[in-house]
């Protein structure tokens, strides 16, 4: 069974550029969450999908973001401008049960912004 | 504010003995406490859940503990290995479904050989 999938591992942008950060979730898996993780600090929750519907985007930290889920199943997230406080790694996570289950993280977007 | 404390940023351990890693928390009631690894460049992965009415937990090498009265839980990995070198994620949560999973910054632990 494929886990979590993101793309692009890496990508470097300058500054007022956009970025699209994509994540394919386990099959048959409705929850689908999006966190941060900023150099030297925790990983943070951005926001929760359940299917196409966000449950949760409390965790979000300004209008430049926009999460998307089409039909419920990839999501993508979209930072535009970038700033150079957005560089970090982006991880997306997927379960079963919300929050009270396993989650199953993908490997990460590390997002660089010059 | 609810505030995870993880013991220290960086434990090393020699070989076979026994790490322990701790995790605090404050102004949280949580029904539940999950522990993640995660390497360089990988995403955590899920290890262990342990919930407040469990007092300890088991897998192979690795023990957990819940102590809701202390506010704490303990993560043992015992004969400790190279391989077992890693962050160490601890993260309450709740039963709602809707209350994020929240982390603590994580235990860099370094098994020495």
């Amino acid at each position: 069974e494929a886990g979590v999938t993101q793309f692009p591992s890496h990508s470097v942008i300058e500054k007022g550029q956009t970025v699209t950060l994509r994540c394919d979730p386990i099959s048959g898996h409705d929850n689908l969450y999006w966190y941060r993780r900023v150099m030297g600090k925790e990983i943070k929750f951005l926001l929760h999908f359940v299917k196409e519907s966000k449950q949760d985007e409390s965790g979000m930290p300004n209008n430049r973001f926009l999460a998307e889920r089409t039909g419920g199943t990839y999501s993508t997230l979209k930072v535009q401008p970038a700033e150079l406080e957005d560089s970090g790694v982006y991880f997306c996570a997927s379960s079963l049960i919300a929050f009270t289950g396993e989650l199953f993280f993908g490997e990460g977007s590390r997002l660089t912004v010059l | 504010s609810q505030k995870i404390e993880q013991n220290s940023e960086a434990l090393n351990i020699q070989e076979g003995k026994t790490a322990t890693l701790t995790c605090n928390y404050t102004n949280y009631s949580p029904a539940y406490l999950q522990w993640y690894r995660q390497d360089p460049g990988r995403g955590p992965v899920f290890l262990l859940l342990i919930r407040e009415n469990e007092k300890e937990k088991r897998k192979e090498r690795l023990k957990v503990t819940f102590d809701t009265t202390l506010k704490q839980s303990l993560f043992h990995i015992t004969a400790s290995q190279p391989a077992d070198s890693a962050t160490y994620l601890c993260a309450p949560g709740h039963d709602s479904g809707n209350t994020p999973l929240v982390f603590g910054k994580g235990t860099r632990l370094s098994v020495i050989a």
